[in-house]
């Protein structure tokens, strides 16, 4: 059983596009993050839920809207698609001490 | 507020040499400190982590760590390096447990040779 799964794996859109990321998480745990990872590497925090509630929200745009109908779900809906939005996205979850992550979404907007 | 400074944005090595990893850290609160591994076109792996136990911490495939307060450090170490382990790695910082966010180093890539 996959602990951190998020579909889908890749996504190609066109720009403009409005597109949905779904990510679960069967280890029970509390808290919820979704991280973007640019073309550099670089891993940036974009929320973080804790019991379905937002915690964090790193000035984001406010085309990125996540959704937690329960705790083992963070979906995250981007509207508006822009080229600068290709990226790998990640979930986490988080308990107490380390996050488990999922496998990324590879995002590329065209 | 939390920080993570990788010093060296790529590390070669050829196998069976030692590896070394630079992490220097900053944080307002006793941190909890991580180390990561990401392979090519894979997601993120725990490595190990320190949360204020014992300042030596052993984790996976041979590597260890040190958590060094006085210094602010927490170096990635493995006595002998194998073709396995190039990857990208990353230090990992976080104020405490539960929903605070990590926060993350720009990572370290590391390239073994034969």
């Amino acid at each position: 059983d996959t602990a951190v799964s998020q579909t889908p794996k890749y996504l190609v859109t066109q720009m403009g596009n409005d597109k949905s990321i779904k990510c679960e998480q069967n280890l029970g745990h509390d808290t919820m993050y979704w991280y973007k990872q640019d073309s550099k590497k670089f891993l940036k925090i974009m929320f973080s839920y804790n019991n379905k509630e937002l915690i964090i929200n790193e000035t984001v745009p406010n085309r990125f809207s996540p959704k937690s109908p329960d705790k083992a779900h963070l979906n995250l809906h981007i509207n508006s698609l822009e080229l600068g939005d290709s990226a790998v996205y990640f979930c986490a979850s988080r308990q107490n001490t380390e996050a488990f992550f999922g496998q990324g979404t590879r995002l590329t907007v065209v | 507020a939390q920080s993570v400074t990788q010093l060296d944005s790529h590390v070669s090595v050829s196998e069976g040499t030692p590896v070394l990893l630079r992490c220097n850290y900053s944080s307002s609160y006793s941190p909890s400190l991580f180390w990561y591994v990401q392979h090519p076109n894979k997601g993120l792996q725990l490595l190990l982590k320190y949360t204020s136990a014992a300042t030596l911490v052993k984790g996976i495939n041979g590597f260890e760590a040190e958590f060094k307060k006085s210094e602010t450090s927490f170096h990635l170490t493995k006595p002998s390096a194998h073709m396995s382990d190039a990857a990208e790695y990353f230090c990992v910082v976080s104020s405490g447990t539960g929903f605070q966010k990590l926060v993350f180093g720009t990572g370290t890539r590391l390239l073994v040779s034969p």
